[in-house]
């Protein structure tokens, strides 16, 4: 049974506006999150991630939210460039462990 | 600078062929993992190794094995390919195995299996 959703198989949004990609997790034992972009035919990359002591990580263009009470995290893009079009994984783990479960990934096409 | 490498890109097999996936990294990680990424499903962990001459099984490890040759090599063997093993597989490194050291992920091998 998988423990990280991602509802939202695909994402339309125009640029220049806010992308907003949600995940939800069923293990309350997780505490660390991680969110991964991938091109396709190129493997993911690691794009931002949040420990569970926190409840927001910013990175330029990029914000993730934490909900640890909801088991739920968001991942913002503003502004949402083209280039940003692509497949987004939400993952999340123990932070003392190597093991990532891993979300079916939310397809960000980004029109211009 | 290549990162994570992997070798071949594509395969076609035949049911009951074996075959052997290279992954090697140059970032002198301690950490590699072997992923499959299925559609509609996100990626699950098939083997992993926290250190050179560490391996350990993942979420699903039936019908493969691997091989640690050295700190930059880390392999995967179907031993009998079954059309179940048709996937996208990722080789990915880490410095070390803790999830809040971000693994780097291989451009993957699409395996189909007739």
């Amino acid at each position: 049974d998988q423990q990280v959703k991602q509802n939202s198989p695909s994402l339309s949004v125009q640029e220049g506006r806010i992308s907003i990609l949600n995940c939800d997790y069923t293990n309350s034992m997780f505490d660390y999150f991680l969110w991964y972009k991938k091109y396709p035919a190129e493997g993911p990359t690691f794009l931002i991630s949040i420990s569970s002591i926190k409840d927001k990580n910013e990175d330029g263009r990029f914000t993730v939210f934490l909900n640890k009470s909801a088991k739920h995290l968001s991942l913002h893009i503003v502004p949402s460039q083209p280039g940003d079009s692509a497949v987004y994984f939400c993952a999340a783990s123990l932070s003392n462990d190597y093991k990532l479960s891993f979300g079916a990934g939310t397809t960000v096409t980004v029109r211009a | 600078n290549a990162g994570v490498t992997q070798t071949p890109k594509f395969q076609v097999l035949k049911t009951g062929q074996s075959m052997t996936l290279q992954c090697a990294q140059d970032m002198n990680h301690n950490s590699m993992y072997w992923y499959r990424q299925d559609p509609g499903m996100g990626l699950r962990l098939i083997y992993y190794s926290a250190s050179e001459g560490t391996t350990d099984k993942g979420e699903v490890p039936n019908g493969y094995n691997v091989s640690r040759l050295n700190k930059r090599e880390f392999s995967l063997r179907l031993e009998s390919a079954a059309p179940s093993q048709t996937s996208v597989y990722f080789c990915a490194s880490s410095e070390w195995q803790y999830s809040n050291q971000p693994q780097h992920f291989g451009d993957g091998t699409r395996l189909s299996i007739l």
